[in-house]
């Protein structure tokens, strides 16, 4: 199957500072990438769709503000997570798919970034 | 909305058992049906997928799963399990609509020896 990227795989940072994950598909054009948060022993819960070249869209409770979606190329999306708080601190994964004629294609995932604010 | 119910929060079965994990999904159109697999301390691994043609589709490490329209199912099933078939199992839906993926709440399983 096709390759989709994710980095880093773990950080950690200061209370207040920002975050940035980078997703990339390496072998297809991703025009749609999907960004989830995963909670211990829980299921992924959508954050937001982002389709190249417009603005991304969020579900209902997710602040767009704090948790910034730029989807600039059909091969990169980033979600950048401000102003960093412990309660931020979870499993983030990415999932990249391309709409063709005939529908949305299979949805490849990366690898998660489990992100630590202390 | 667009939503994903996975009816069985945690099975328990013994080896050689059967699986069945059920998987119903909100009405929105066209959808692309996934189940994926979550061993412990890895990440997602697609088991099997549904596009269209046969409803009963077969997938990985001798697991199944049968897309019902009309019941808007899609339930995973194994007809004997292994010790190592113990992690959490996910159903996603991807509706074509608007575009959005969504996952069930996820199943534990285990497989007692």
């Amino acid at each position: 199957g096709a390759v989709v990227s994710q980095h880093p795989s773990w950080v950690i940072c200061k209370s207040g500072t920002s975050v940035k994950i980078e997703c990339r598909s390496l072998d297809f054009q991703a025009t749609t990438m999907f960004w989830y948060r995963q909670f211990p022993k829980q299921s992924l819960m959508l954050m937001a769709t982002s389709n190249e070249g417009s603005k991304a869209t969020y579900e209902q409770g997710v602040e767009k503000d704090k948790f910034l979606i730029n989807h600039a190329s059909l091969t990169l999306s980033t979600l950048t997570v401000t102003s960093a708080h412990p309660e931020d601190s979870s499993f983030y994964i990415c999932s990249a798919s391309d709409r063709g004629r005939g529908g949305y294609t299979e949805a490849f995932f990366g690898q998660g970034t489990r992100l630590t604010v202390v | 909305a667009q939503s994903v119910s996975q009816h069985n929060h945690h099975v328990i079965l013994s080896e050689a058992a059967s699986l069945e994990l059920g998987c119903n999904y909100s009405y929105g159109g066209t959808v692309n049906l996934f189940w994926y697999v979550q061993y412990p301390g890895q990440h997602l691994q697609l088991l099997l997928k549904y596009f269209s043609g046969d409803p009963l589709v077969k997938g990985i490490k001798g697991f199944e799963a049968e897309f019902i329209k009309s019941k808007f199912s899609f339930n995973l099933r194994k007809p004997s399990v292994q010790w190592s078939d113990t992690a959490e199992y996910f159903c996603a839906v991807l509706y074509n609509q608007g575009g959005k993926l969504i996952f069930g709440q996820g199943t534990e399983l285990s497989v007692k020896p």
